[in-house]
């Protein structure tokens, strides 16, 4: 079973609107890490949480980690067309490096 | 200077050949990382190195040969690939330790295809 569920898998929004991509671990977080990846290119890092209730912003772009519930959230507010692309939520075990573990993605695409 | 470059960008080799991936990196990171990823699939880990050192092997079968000559350099040395070894093939970088918090680097993938 998968470590990091991720909803939706895949959402179509109008350009402009707001809309938030949901990543929840089976496991304990020590670390949770944002990526985009446009396809087939390589990974861009967004941000990375650390602790309960820490909330970061990227452009228009924001993450929550509430580390109770195991589960973090990304928001984009007025999304544009250079939104689009593939969001990753990641995970690292007990050590500070080493294995970062994916969750299934989730495909974003962004009409004009 | 902080990228990871990967070459070369594109591969397509038969089963019998032998090619090796690169990738380098100039930001001072000791931890360097492969990854596989597969078509509507999120990266899978690979290997792991830490300090020039082999520390993750994620059960990798052995036509697949990771090499750390220093500290910027990474290479995976492929031999005897099967079709179903095509894929995404990335590398990333990162600091060890408590640097590791400002994220991973990934190189834009080298995109094989096995004939």
């Amino acid at each position: 079973s998968q470590e990091l569920e991720q909803s939706p898998q895949s959402l179509i929004v109008q350009e402009g609107k707001n809309l938030t991509i949901n990543c929840t671990s089976s496991k304990t977080l020590y670390g949770l890490y944002w990526y985009k990846q446009k396809y087939g290119e390589g990974l861009i890092f967004l941000m990375m949480l650390q602790k309960g209730g820490e909330e970061k912003s990227h452009e228009k772009i924001t993450a929550k980690l509430d580390e109770k519930k195991q589960q973090s959230s990304l928001h984009i507010t007025a999304s544009q067309p250079s939104h689009a692309g593939i969001y990753l939520c990641g995970m690292t075990g007990g050590t500070s490096y080493g294995k970062l573990t994916f969750g299934q993605g989730t495909i974003l695409t962004v009409h004009p | 200077d902080t990228e990871v470059t990967q070459t070369p960008k594109h591969l397509v080799m038969g089963m019998t050949n032998k090619k090796s991936l690169k990738c380098e990196q100039h930001m001072g990171h000791r931890a360097m990382y492969w990854y596989k990823q597969k078509a509507k699939k999120p990266p899978e880990l690979m290997f792991v190195y830490s300090y020039e050192k082999l520390s993750i092997n994620e059960s990798v079968p052995s036509r697949f040969s990771p090499e750390c000559p220093n500290s910027s350099l990474l290479n995976l040395h492929l031999h005897a690939l099967q079709p179903e070894d095509s894929a995404l093939y990335l590398c990333a970088s990162s600091q060890v330790g408590q640097g590791a918090r400002r994220g991973y680097t990934f190189g834009s993938g080298t995109r094989l295809t096995v004939v």
